[in-house]
């Protein structure tokens, strides 16, 4: 398996633009996951996903930002209108479970909003 | 609310030197512990983990961790950093079927 894809992994936008993010899970994981990492606030969990169906998404900074699953081997994150403080890496992860299962993680895709 | 503390954000050794970094959390009973690795410029892969059994676990890379369960610690540790560990160090929990919840990281430099 190829693991977690993300793309783009270089994102540079202006401000007020929509900013789409991709991720393929690895075949065959129920979960997947949005993280966000900032120098300021470390590795916040956006959201995450079971079976395609969102479960928590109480990381989600406001409504700028939407997240979804439509089939078991793709989601996107949006963010509509984009901020300069949604500058990040956003990572995608997947995993076989919630408990006691290794989280994958995708190589990330790096934002700037200008 | 339930967290991870990582108390040292930036650590510098030399090589040869012995590494402990402080993992402490604040869940009661039963939890599932996690140390991620990321190198420069790389996605977070997993170095170890522990769920039940020897509280002393053994990762890759000569990495081992130890669950102390009264202290509500698990600290990571190497004998002798070498230059290719240069990284950031995560700890990571979760409980049940919750999800798992990251520290802040610590950068470590090793310098040659």
């Amino acid at each position: 398996d190829a693991g977690v894809i993300q793309s783009p992994r270089h994102e540079v936008t202006e401000m007020g633009q929509e900013v789409t993010l991709r991720c393929k899970p690895i075949s065959g994981h129920d979960y997947l996951f949005w993280y966000r990492q900032t120098m300021m606030r470390g590795l916040e969990l956006l959201i995450y996903f079971n079976n395609n169906v969102p479960i928590d998404d109480s990381g989600m900074p406001e409504d700028r930002f939407s997240a979804k699953m439509p089939n078991a081997s793709f989601s996107t994150l949006k963010i509509q209108p984009s901020e300069p403080r949604d500058s990040a890496v956003y990572f995608c992860a997947s995993s076989l479970g919630i408990s006691d299962n290794e989280q994958f993680f995708g190589p990330g895709t790096r934002l700037t909003v200008l | 609310a339930q967290s991870v503390s990582q108390h040292n954000h930036h650590v510098i050794l030399s090589e040869a030197a012995s590494l402990e970094l402080g993992c402490n959390y604040s869940y009661g009973g039963t939890v599932n512990l996690f140390w991620y690795v990321q190198y420069p410029g790389q996605h977070l892969q997993l170095l170890l983990k522990y769920f039940s059994g020897d509280p002393l676990v053994k990762g890759i890379k000569g990495f081992e961790a130890e669950f102390i369960k009264s202290k509500f610690s698990f600290n990571l540790r190497k004998p002798s950093v070498q230059w290719s560990d240069t990284a950031e160090y995560f700890c990571a929990v979760n409980q049940g079927f919750q999800k798992l919840v990251f520290g802040t990281g610590t950068r470590l430099l090793v310098s040659p």
